[in-house]
């Protein structure tokens, strides 16, 4: 099956940084979503973004679906950013829906 | 515009017990997914519900079952649960079969003593 691999796995930063979160994926797919896990398990929604560029507020996400990888990049980092990013994919051979999810990266932003 | 609601928000239940979670998707969508979540790891696909019929399945036993009602809430449940099934249960819903962007719900914590 489809493997997807995020990077890195942990990350600290000071309030302010930027960062940008990496996902691999083995095999294409029609569907590519970003999601931010916060401390209470709820997944919310960054970015649905099978291929392109988006950009909402301070966070901007690239999927570049010919070389399989997506970037998430978070500006002027703070201290609510922190929790567990989740990058999920949708493999082109499934009958759509069926979201595969990569580890995650922590992220953990400090005052 | 409500979103993507399970109950309850916390289970404790014994080896060997049954359990049954809920879920009702957002508004006007008519696709549900259930996803297992354990601790320190990404979500994993358990299945997908759409028309009242299960769509597509993960790497899941048969004690993991599930429905959908016409009005497009669903039920999953384990049976003879195993130490092993305690972890958080997150429900998705979308439009179109899963097709498009899928929305969570908060979960329900399942602890299995």
């Amino acid at each position: 099956g489809i493997q997807v691999e995020q990077s890195p796995p942990d990350l600290i930063l000071q309030e302010g940084a930027n960062s940008t979160l990496r996902c691999n994926f083995s095999d294409s797919v029609n569907n590519l979503q970003w999601f931010h896990q916060n401390p209470w398990g709820q997944l919310i929604n960054l970015f649905y973004i099978p291929s392109g560029t988006k950009q909402n507020g301070r966070l901007s996400a690239t999927t570049v679906a010919t070389e399989r990888y997506s970037l998430l990049y978070i500006s002027s980092s703070q201290t609510t950013d922190s929790g567990v990013y989740f990058c999920a994919v949708d493999p082109i051979y499934n009958q759509g829906g069926k979201l595969i999810f990569g580890q995650g990266t922590e992220l953990s932003v400090k005052p | 515009d409500a979103g993507v609601t399970q109950s309850p928000t916390h289970l404790i239940k014994t080896r060997g017990q049954q359990v049954t979670l809920r879920c009702s998707p957002k508004s006007g969508h008519d696709t549900v997914s259930w996803y297992q979540q354990a601790l320190g790891q990404g979500p994993q696909f358990i299945f997908q519900y759409y028309e009242e019929e299960e769509r597509q399945r993960g790497n899941f036993p048969d004690r993991f079952s599930g429905h959908q009602f016409p009005n497009y809430s669903s039920e999953l449940n384990v049976n003879a649960l195993l130490l092993g099934d305690s972890a958080l249960y997150l429900c998705a819903s979308s439009l179109v079969r899963g097709e498009e962007t899928q929305y969570f719900g908060p979960g329900t914590r399942l602890l299995v003593l």
